[in-house]
């Protein structure tokens, strides 16, 4: 089954700087990647996603990057600000059928921006 | 206007009893789940239902029976409820449209689980 590798556990990054998460993953078969961010004691809620046929998207200062060839991603948080704090979790999707769309998650990365 | 629901909120428990959580989405989705999170937040797959069918079942003990009467519904009943059950449950819907491994999953606020 896939298996998602996430780095690092934790990150603290001055306001302002930018925050850089990465993820690798093991099955080639996956080709969706979401973004959550969780906000203490909240839902896990998606941030941006990507597709196999994209290599990188942008929204705002949130920025994913794809390479499918070594089956790493990751994302970027730029001018980061306070309420950027959370733990953040990458997932890759592997499936066969519709309904059977596993989200498989990382171990999560707690982010601190220090104001 | 809330997406994905679940209630109870929190629960605490006597080991050994059983317990449900109910899950109900308004967003006309045909996939619903259930996660568990642990003590160190990570999120793992249960289980997972199109259209009231079990699609997803991992590796979870029989003691988990989800139910789910209707495609916005999707229960979870524990029996003989143990101390490492406790955690955060979270359920989840998508749309389920048939578009391969490209669904957004939109999470419930969680249902914080306390065995004692």
């Amino acid at each position: 089954g896939e298996n998602v590798e996430q780095h690092p556990s934790t990150l603290s990054v001055q306001e302002g700087d930018s925050a850089v998460i990465k993820c690798t993953y093991s099955d080639s078969a996956s080709n969706y990647f979401p973004w959550y961010k969780q906000e203490l004691g909240k839902r896990p809620q998606l941030i941006i996603d990507i597709r196999s046929n994209v290599g990188e998207k942008k929204d705002q200062r949130i920025a994913v990057t794809l390479n499918k060839t070594a089956k790493h991603f990751s994302l970027h948080i730029t001018e980061t600000q306070p309420e950027d704090s959370a733990v953040y979790f990458c997932a890759a999707s592997s499936g066969s059928n519709f309904g059977n769309e596993k989200l498989t998650f990382g171990t999560g990365t707690r982010l601190t921006i220090i104001p | 206007d809330t997406a994905v629901s679940q209630t109870p909120k929190y629960l605490v428990t006597q080991m050994g009893n059983d317990k449900s959580i109910k899950c109900e989405q308004n967003l006309g989705h045909d996939t619903m789940y259930w996660y568990k999170q642990d003590s160190k937040k990570f999120l793992k797959i249960m289980f997972s239902y199109n259209n009231k069918e079990l699609i997803i079942n991992e590796t979870v003990p029989n003691r988990f029976s989800p139910k789910s009467p209707d495609k916005a519904h999707l229960n979870l009943h524990i029996n003989s409820l143990e101390l490492g059950d406790s955690a955060v449950y979270f359920c989840a819907s998508s749309q389920g449209s048939g578009r391969l491994h490209q669904e957004t999953q939109y999470f419930g606020p969680g249902t914080r689980l306390l065995v004692l």
